[in-house]
């Protein structure tokens, strides 16, 4: 019942250039999270969407930063590409911004930076 | 920020139940426990969560310390799809807006 798609699958970027990656959340969910995991570690959250706002962040810097869609449509920015910003990206969405909410991730992005 | 902490790996054999533990000991009275699971190359796949009382469902059972400082995912009888990287997570509000918590995974690998 996932539903949800990331794109592209992989990226290549060199250092001090910016990307955008896209999430396409299951119909009719409002909230949408976005994490960074890095090889071999568990996912760092980076912020929550809800109805197009912020409500939630990590301890990302704001290079980091994110749009969200009524079409229940993603983005996550970054700008300035670091080397240690290549990860594996994942999306998640869920109805509800609450805590006892399932959330249904994508496959993720894997980004290397060069 | 609450955190939780897992075994890095367990093992168990194929059909026998395997528990994996979770401390939270920082825990809030509101966070939510979940647990997900993330095969290869697959994005983390929700397993159980709760929030006090234990918990069952057609996959795993939750057991939620009194003190809700631990948790213990229990997988009935594990077979060999079952091996994977599970994740203890802690989701609530704070001050500071949404947060999700995830420990660093327990690597479960499951003997034919």
């Amino acid at each position: 019942e996932t539903g949800v798609t990331q794109s592209p699958t992989h990226l290549i970027k060199t250092r001090g250039q910016q990307v955008t990656l896209r999430c396409s959340s299951q119909s009719g969910h409002n909230t949408v999270s976005w994490y960074q995991q890095a090889l071999g570690q568990g996912p760092q959250f980076i912020f929550q969407y809800y109805r197009e706002e912020e409500n939630g962040r990590g301890n990302f810097p704001p290079r980091f930063s994110g749009l969200q869609f009524p079409n229940y449509s993603s983005e996550l920015n970054v700008n300035a590409l670091e080397l240690d910003d290549s990860a594996l990206y994942l999306c998640a969405s869920s109805s509800l911004p609450w805590g006892g909410e399932t959330q249904y991730f994508g496959p993720g992005t894997r980004l290397l930076v060069l | 920020d609450a955190k939780t902490t897992q075994p890095n790996s367990m093992e168990s054999n194929e059909e026998e139940p395997v528990h994996l533990p979770c401390n939270h000991s920082t825990i809030s009275g509101t966070d939510y426990i979940h647990w997900y699971r993330q095969l290869p190359s697959q994005g983390p796949e929700y397993v159980i969560h709760g929030l006090t009382s234990n918990v069952n469902n057609r996959m795993a059972s939750l057991a939620i310390a009194e003190d809700r400082k631990s948790s213990t995912l229990i997988l009935h009888r594990a077979t060999l799809r079952d091996a994977a990287v599970y994740y203890c997570i802690l989701r609530d509000v704070d001050t500071g807006g949404f947060k999700t918590i995830f420990g660093a995974g327990t690597r479960l690998f499951v003997k034919a």
